[in-house]
């Protein structure tokens, strides 16, 4: 089943505890991408992936760090987390075939909270 | 300036009726795509439907289509006969541009309630 997995789903952690959440997507992606989700925000990008070794920063990238060593992987790392970076996170990947029209595949979301 | 627009915060709409959820948009790149997801209380987000700005014709998916005016920037989401189980959040998104980022960029999103 072609899927976006993301570990682990809930985490309740303490202001800087360096804590990593990891994604991997079974399609052969190249793109992949982390959103964070906030009450009356929506969606907004962190950090993206065009393919392994290429990372660059979304609209919120402060506080995250993220690696693509392997096509499949893309974890998503809080060196310090603070109360701010409670919020609902979401990996996604798509494949990268510009001018065509793709969905992003979601994970489940990873619901953080940081005391 | 928001590059995605979604002016309803909640909805509330008798079971059986069509829906329109607004979007509307703001980009210069000639080439870009507008998406529709759903994301009910269990908190996964479910594609919906896809146009394209170079698509002539409105996207259709089952009881979903999406009303594009390109002119007024403008991809709105119908929900025919709707149901019990559309209650959700819906949420616009728009990737620009046809060799870059592939990124969304999401609108706040619209909570809709389907009353029986």
């Amino acid at each position: 089943e072609a899927q976006v997995t993301q570990n682990p789903r809930y985490l309740i952690t303490v202001t800087g505890k360096k804590l990593t959440v990891t994604c991997s997507q079974n399609m052969n992606h190249e793109y992949m991408s982390w959103y964070r989700q906030d009450p009356g925000l929506g969606l907004r990008q962190i950090y993206y992936s065009m393919n392994v070794e290429v990372t660059d920063k979304g609209d919120v990238p402060e506080g995250y760090k993220v690696s693509r060593k392997e096509k499949r992987n893309f974890p998503l790392i809080l060196e310090s987390p603070s109360p701010n970076q409670t919020s609902l996170y979401f990996c996604a990947s798509s494949p990268h075939r510009p001018g065509q029209g793709y969905e992003q595949y979601f994970g489940p979301g990873t619901r953080l909270t940081v005391t | 300036a928001q590059k995605i627009t979604q002016t309803q915060p909640g909805m509330f709409v008798q079971e059986k009726e069509a829906v329109t959820l607004d979007c509307t948009y703001d980009t210069s790149d000639p080439s870009y795509g507008l998406f529709w997801y759903k994301q009910p209380s269990s908190g996964e987000m479910i594609f919906l439907i896809y146009q394209g700005s170079y698509d002539q014709q409105n996207a259709t998916e089952g009881r979903y289509s999406l009303n594009f005016q390109k002119a007024r920037k403008s991809a709105n989401l119908v929900i025919s006969a709707s149901q019990l189980g559309d209650s959700a959040m819906y949420f616009c998104a728009m990737r620009e541009g046809g060799g870059g980022a592939d990124g969304l960029t999401f609108g706040k999103g619209t909570h809709l309630i389907i009353q029986p």
